[in-house]
């Protein structure tokens, strides 16, 4: 199993472009998360998705967007660019039952 | 929502040595704390968690302790190594759903 993937690894934005953070995951978990982390901080929940086709807000959304139409496949997409967007974002991953979150390795965010 | 303090933001140990990590939360229905090791440029990875149903769990040199009443969870390292050296996170969490994390505690041991 690969795990939690993560595409792009780095990526730098203008001010007002927009993209899209892969995640892919291959253990047919169903709970999946978007996190970012600032400098120095910890985690925080962007969105996350119970299961294919159910998405809900976490603490942080705004700027942001996500939809799961698959299993596998959670992205994240970042509407016009903000530096305040400037991050590293996580993608993680959890079975229905079990607690444990598995991380992807991770997409460095830099807008400018 | 739930808020997660942590302390301390660093902490050096000498090897050898034990360190411990404090954090406390907020929301009394928080039933799952999980602590997470990163170190640099990588991705945060579960160390040891403990349910509200059990005071202390521990895992060779790692051990985790909960005190509901006053809402708060510890780490505890013991017989620190230089491999030890990372950031430690800790987590709460209601449903399984949302995750909660504090800041962070920066861990260095001295060789």
């Amino acid at each position: 199993n690969a795990g939690v993937t993560q595409t792009p690894k780095f990526r730098i934005l203008k001010i007002g472009q927009s993209m899209t953070l892969q995640c892919t995951q291959d253990m047919n978990h169903n709970y999946m998360y978007w996190y970012r982390q600032d400098p120095g901080m910890g985690l925080k929940l962007i969105y996350y998705s119970v299961g294919a086709g159910i998405t809900d807000k976490g603490e942080v959304p705004n700027g942001y967007n996500v939809s799961r139409s698959t299993t596998e496949d959670f992205p994240l997409r970042l509407e016009l660019a903000a530096p305040s967007q400037t991050s590293v974002y996580f993608c993680a991953s959890r079975p229905g039952l079990a607690r444990e979150q598995y991380f992807g390795p991770g997409t460095r965010l830099t807008v400018t | 929502g739930e808020n997660v303090e942590q302390h301390p933001s660093t902490l050096s140990v000498q090897e050898g040595d034990s360190a411990v990590i404090k954090c406390t939360y907020s929301d009394s229905a928080s039933n799952y704390f999980p602590w997470y090791k990163q170190e640099l440029g990588k991705r945060p990875q579960l160390i040891i968690d403990i349910r509200s149903n059990v005071g202390e769990k521990k895992d060779q040199r790692i051990a985790v302790t909960l005190n509901k009443t006053a809402k708060h969870f510890s780490l505890h390292i013991t017989e620190t190594q230089p491999e030890d050296s990372a950031v430690y996170f800790c987590a709460a969490s209601i449903t399984g759903n949302q995750f909660y994390f504090g800041t962070g505690t920066s861990l260095t041991v001295i060789p």
